[in-house]
């Protein structure tokens, strides 16, 4: 079966213009996990999605940041007036409901210039 | 707070050395823990899982784990290094009450020399 994927693989955009990654979970996976990766540093956890539940969104860097998870499938990460310091890997992973090991999506390299 | 230390940014060893990565936790209870390895340019793979039972587990690719409680530690090991192995390797945390949340430590770059 299809492991986890992400669009687009790689993102370059202007200060200030707002962006949406995607994340695409395996499917059946009722949790989905989205991670910010910089160089450097470890997994900073950004949101967490579980089924019907409220979405865990204490991660989040700040205001400009918002997830959604549609139909408790797909998710789309979406970063409004981008700065240079969000420059980093956005990674997505999904999993059956926790505890239980994270299948992780290829990632998205976004550069803000 | 939940946090995990990786000690070592990057380590060096040999083809054919024996390796330990140290992995340190802080949790109030027992963790669930986790060892993924992430190549150039591929995905974080899941090597190794702790959840419960004996403290030492094996993982794919010759890799192993020991749980101390003791030292709140979970170093991975492999007795003979190949050169496939170069990565980088995070150790995670899995919280075990309230809400589920994943720690993941800073990473260790393994190069390992020909």
């Amino acid at each position: 079966g299809a492991g986890v994927s992400q669009s687009p693989s790689n993102k370059v955009t202007e200060k200030g213009k707002d962006v949406e990654l995607r994340c695409d979970p395996i499917s059946g996976h009722t949790a989905l996990y989205w991670y910010r990766q910089s160089l450097g540093q470890g997994l900073e956890f950004l949101i967490y999605f579980q089924g019907n539940s409220a979405p865990d969104k204490s991660g989040l860097p700040s205001d400009r940041f918002s997830a959604e998870r549609t139909g408790g499938s797909v998710s789309t990460l979406t970063i409004q007036r981008t700065q240079q310091e969000d420059s980093a890997v956005y990674l997505c992973a999904s999993s059956i409901p926790p505890p239980s090991r994270q299948y992780f999506g290829p990632g998205t390299r976004l550069t803000v210039t | 707070a939940q946090s995990v230390t990786q000690p070592d940014i990057h380590i060096t060893v040999s083809e054919g050395a024996s390796l330990e990565l140290r992995c340190n936790y802080s949790y109030g209870a027992t963790p669930y823990l986790f060892w993924y390895v992430q190549s150039p340019g591929q995905g974080l793979q899941l090597l190794l899982k702790y959840f419960s039972g004996d403290t030492l587990v094996q993982g794919i690719k010759g890799f192993e784990a020991e749980f101390k409680r003791s030292q709140s530690s979970f170093n991975l090991r492999k007795p003979s290094v190949h050169w496939s192995d170069a990565a980088e390797y995070f150790c995670a945390v899995g919280t075990t009450s309230g809400t589920y949340k994943y720690i993941f430590g800073t990473g260790t770059r393994l190069k390992v020399l020909a």
